[in-house]
């Protein structure tokens, strides 16, 4: 099945650092959305993004929509040891009468003590 | 504001057998979709739910079929399992109204196929 290209597939940082992460796709999506995983749990919702360029804000979290409609940027700021799992992109293709989410590869966050 | 609520959270099947797993979703959500996840191929999605009726479908077998409820309430099945069926399944459930693509998921059923 399809899967979108998200990297870097996994982190290590020290607690404080700031995080980047970023999703590419060769299709044009409509809406950009981040979740987070932890380890048994199913995807939580982080930020959504619905225009070209949108930059948009969750507290330490910060998402950016792609001028070119196929890529996405997450960042992290002053990592804290909660921040650890598992980040997926996801897009969706049609504004309308579609909820089918493509997902990215995701990115494992470690945080080394 | 309940979450999506997906029975059973684990189970263990064996090769042939066949298995329902069941998700409500969150109160006044109407669409449910299933999305499985593993290791090698990440979440895919397996199929939407609207109004009782199936809107959208994953590239999976014809073993792999759900249903939705009046109450919306959805179940999947998969028949005749196979050993690479093992996997998360997640349930999702969004307020298709607000057209705002946000899925809201459960914590998922993990299914091992022995």
């Amino acid at each position: 099945g399809q899967q979108l290209n998200q990297s870097p597939q996994s982190m290590f940082i020290q607690e404080g650092e700031d995080v980047s992460m970023n999703c590419t796709s060769s299709s044009i999506f409509n809406t950009w959305l981040w979740y987070k995983q932890d380890p048994g749990e199913g995807p939580v919702l982080l930020i959504a993004l619905y225009k070209a360029g949108e930059l948009t804000s969750n507290g330490r979290l910060t998402a950016q929509f792609g001028i070119t409609r196929k890529d996405s940027f997450l960042n992290i700021s002053a990592s804290i040891p909660s921040d650890v799992g598992i980040y997926f992109c996801a897009g969706r293709l049609s504004n309308f009468g579609n909820e089918k989410l493509t997902f990215g590869t995701g990115t494992r966050l470690t945080i080394i003590p | 504001k309940a979450g999506v609520t997906q029975t059973p959270r684990y189970l263990i099947k064996t090769r042939g057998q066949q298995v329902t797993l069941s998700c409500s979703p969150i109160s006044g959500h109407r669409s449910v979709s299933w999305y499985q996840q593993t290791p090698g191929q990440g979440l895919q999605f397996l199929f939407e739910y609207f109004s009782e009726t199936q809107r959208n479908k994953g590239n999976f077998p014809g073993r792999f079929s759900g249903r939705q409820f009046s109450n919306s309430r959805s179940e999947m099945n998969v028949s005749t399992l196979e050993l690479g069926d093992s996997a998360l399944y997640l349930c999702a459930s969004s307020d298709r109204r607000r057209n705002t693509g946000e899925l809201f998921f459960g914590e998922g059923s993990r299914l091992t196929v022995l």
